[in-house]
């Protein structure tokens, strides 16, 4: 099993472009999430999809929108990039809620908005 | 809302010795679960431990394990006979138990040094 898998690992943006970070599992958990993490910060929760079919917002949702194209898929979407989303930003999944079950991370994307 | 702290930005230790890394948490909530990850150069995030605090017991796995005050709102995590290995930044977090509740709340993280 290959886990939870995020394309790209890197990318370069300027400001006011768009672009979409994929993420995959193949675990077949219900529960997927987005973080960004940045220098001295933990990480914050962007979206989680509780289930296919259904998105809520986390602490920092603003400038991103998500899509849970199925069980497996879970993307986040900037449609205009500011440095202020500079940032590394995972994926995670897990079988149900955190508070039961442990979520396991993708590797990560290192996004630059220049 | 619920917050973590973690009041130590960086923490070193001799290898083969033991180290503790602290964490503190705000909740009003009676029922949660509280975790450590480890997040190595790799940038990979692995949980270590993981809390049920409605368990007196405090958790262990292998050299891990946590002193968990429930009252105090604290939760700290001892690395005993340290290893290279566990060098890297440890997360602490926090997760409601209430249904509904699918956040993981994070510290800012503690960065751990192993000296040779």
């Amino acid at each position: 099993n290959a886990g939870v898998t995020q394309t790209p690992k890197f990318q370069v943006l300027k400001t006011g472009q768009s672009m979409t970070l994929q993420c995959a599992q193949d675990m077949n958990h219900n529960s997927m999430y987005w973080y960004r993490q940045d220098p001295g910060m933990g990480l914050r929760l962007i979206y989680y999809s509780a289930s296919e079919g259904t998105t809520d917002k986390g602490e920092v949702p603003n400038g991103y929108n998500v899509s849970r194209l199925n069980k497996r898929e879970f993307s986040l979407r900037l449609e205009s990039a500011a440095p202020s989303q500079t940032s590394v930003y995972f994926c995670a999944s897990s079988v149900e809620g955190a508070w039961l079950y442990e979520q396991y991370f993708g590797p990560g994307t290192r996004l630059t908005v220049t | 809302a619920q917050t973590v702290t973690q009041s130590q930005p960086e923490m070193s230790v001799q290898e083969a010795e033991t180290v503790t890394l602290s964490c503190t948490y705000d909740t009003s909530e009676s029922d949660y679960y509280l975790f450590w990850y480890k997040q190595p150069p790799s940038r990979q995030m692995i949980l270590v431990i993981r809390q049920e605090a409605y368990k007196q017991q405090n958790a262990t796995e292998n050299r891990f394990s946590v002193n968990f005050q429930k009252a105090a709102k604290s939760f700290s995590l001892k690395i005993s006979d340290s290893q290279l290995g566990d060098a890297a930044m440890y997360f602490c977090a926090y997760s409601g138990a209430q249904g509904g509740s699918e956040k993981l709340v994070f510290g800012k993280g503690t960065k751990l040094t192993v000296n040779p």
